[in-house]
């Protein structure tokens, strides 16, 4: 099982909810990552957290909002999306040092009706 | 100069036998060099990696070839087993900066 623990797993929304994922490591990693990955494709970065601070916004649309509480959490949350959002979210930390590994959550599944 | 180039796209490989995967990429200031696993469902998990130093690494079965002059990478693994089916990304990245994939490859190994 991965260290990086995503919830939810699943997710349906309508275009008009608010909802959000959420995801927590505790291997005392600096460097928190949220990806969107499409069916058969590799992982998009969108935003990267050094020290709780947003570092990396990769000019994501205003409608995922990230938030990064402490060193273990990280949240995205969701706000009128789209259909084209349906995607997998992947969440994962690493040390933020040249060379490190990430690690990654096995994500949530979000689909937008 | 940001891109690395995966191929084949997909792989099917009989049981036992060798699987390669191929990556290329331009920017030589990329010093460090993943391959990550990934299987249906789950998030993609980090196989074996290497720095441009090295001109092999060799984790079990699994075995990256480097070769810094090509601007080339490859992943072998050997006596594939239909358990290795999987999505395999090669990626890249430059110091700490965010790694860059490789657009990956689909394997089916096959009894």
């Amino acid at each position: 099982d991965t260290e990086v623990t995503q919830t939810p797993k699943h997710l349906v929304m309508g275009m008009t909810n608010k909802k959000s994922l959420k995801c927590e490591q505790h291997m005392g990693h600096r460097a928190m990552y949220w990806y969107k990955q499409k069916a058969k494709k590799p992982p998009e970065l969108m935003f990267v957290y050094s020290y709780e601070k947003l570092s990396i916004n990769e000019s994501v649309p205003s409608r995922f909002s990230p938030e990064c509480p402490n060193s273990s959490l990280l949240n995205l949350h969701l706000h009128a999306l789209q259909p084209e959002d349906s995607a997998l979210y992947l969440c994962a930390s690493g040390q933020g040092a040249n060379n490190s590994p990430l690690h990654f959550g096995n994500g949530t599944r979000l689909t937008v009706t | 100069q940001q891109q690395v180039k995966q191929s084949p796209q997909s792989l099917i490989v009989q049981k036992g036998g060798i699987s390669i995967i191929n990556c290329a990429y331009e920017n030589t200031a990329f010093d460090y060099f993943p391959w990550y696993q990934q299987f249906p469902g789950k998030g993609p998990a980090l196989l074996i990696a290497i720095r441009p130093d090295v001109s092999e690494k060799k984790e079990g079965r699994f075995t990256i070839s480097f070769n810094k002059s090509a601007k080339q990478f490859s992943l072998h693994i050997m006596d594939s087993q239909p358990g290795d089916s999987a999505t395999y990304f090669c990626a890249a990245s430059i110091g700490n900066t965010p790694l860059v994939f490789g657009k990956g490859t689909r394997l089916s190994v096959i009894a």
